[in-house]
């Protein structure tokens, strides 16, 4: 594909609510990425997947976030029971891991545009 | 652990000048140092990676340098469209490719 692309775009949820958010990786990457953004702050690691593997899940903030990529290309980052301070914007990213491909450059990570949690 | 810290946290500058970024890093081992630039409502967009002391890259008004403990990202006769906010994240040489990115430098350029 074009980039990384993630749906949906917007999300409003009510309190105890579960959500899922998906993420299409650039074609042939084998890494994918989950950060978590507040408001004016920078991207920080949930997650992380090599292929179909979860290789570090170190930076989910609690066992109501899981994430999985079960066919080692689309990725969902499920939340149970939402809570207020889950909100913020869910940001997938991948990179090749290894294969060059045309257009990118070795270990970068590619963004997608977000998804903008938001929980009432 | 590793630590970002990027300064000012904002910076406001007149169309055409110039000024830099500071993007200081602590840790174990650097792999690569990138820099994003990030406008409202998207995704961080890729600029540069650097990989060891005295790289330096550009990219039209932007150039990126780095040392052992901090990064520039030097701006030149900059435009409006230049206004963003601009990342910096490390990746360490241990562990997985996970990045650590500092809370960014919002900058605005007035016409």
């Amino acid at each position: 594909g074009a980039g990384v692309s993630q749906s949906p775009r917007y999300k409003v949820a009510k309190r105890g609510q579960d959500v899922a958010l998906r993420c299409d990786p650039i074609s042939g990457h084998v890494s994918l990425f989950w950060y978590q953004q507040a408001l004016g702050q920078g991207p920080e690691f949930l997650t992380y997947f090599q292929n179909e593997a979860q290789l570090d899940k170190s930076g989910l903030p609690s066992d109501r976030f899981f994430a999985e990529r079960p066919e080692g290309s689309v990725s969902t980052l499920k939340i149970q029971r939402t809570q207020q301070e889950d909100s913020a914007v869910y940001l997938c990213a991948s990179s090749f891991g290894g294969r060059r491909l045309a257009g990118t450059v070795r270990g970068e990570q590619y963004f997608g545009p977000g998804t903008r949690l938001t929980v009432t | 652990e590793d630590q970002v810290t990027q300064s000012p946290e904002a910076l406001r500058l007149q169309e055409g000048e110039s000024s830099s970024l500071n993007c200081s890093y602590t840790v174990s081992g650097l792999r690569g140092l990138f820099w994003y630039r990030q406008d409202p409502g998207k995704g961080p967009e890729f600029l540069f990676t650097l990989y060891s002391a005295g790289e330096e890259k550009e990219k039209e008004r932007l150039k990126a340098t780095l040392t052992k403990k901090e990064s520039f990202l030097h701006i030149t006769a900059p435009k409006p469209e230049d206004s963003a906010t601009y990342l910096c994240a490390v990746r360490p040489n241990f562990g997985n490719e996970k990045l650590t990115f500092g809370t960014g430098t919002r900058l605005t350029i007035i016409p």
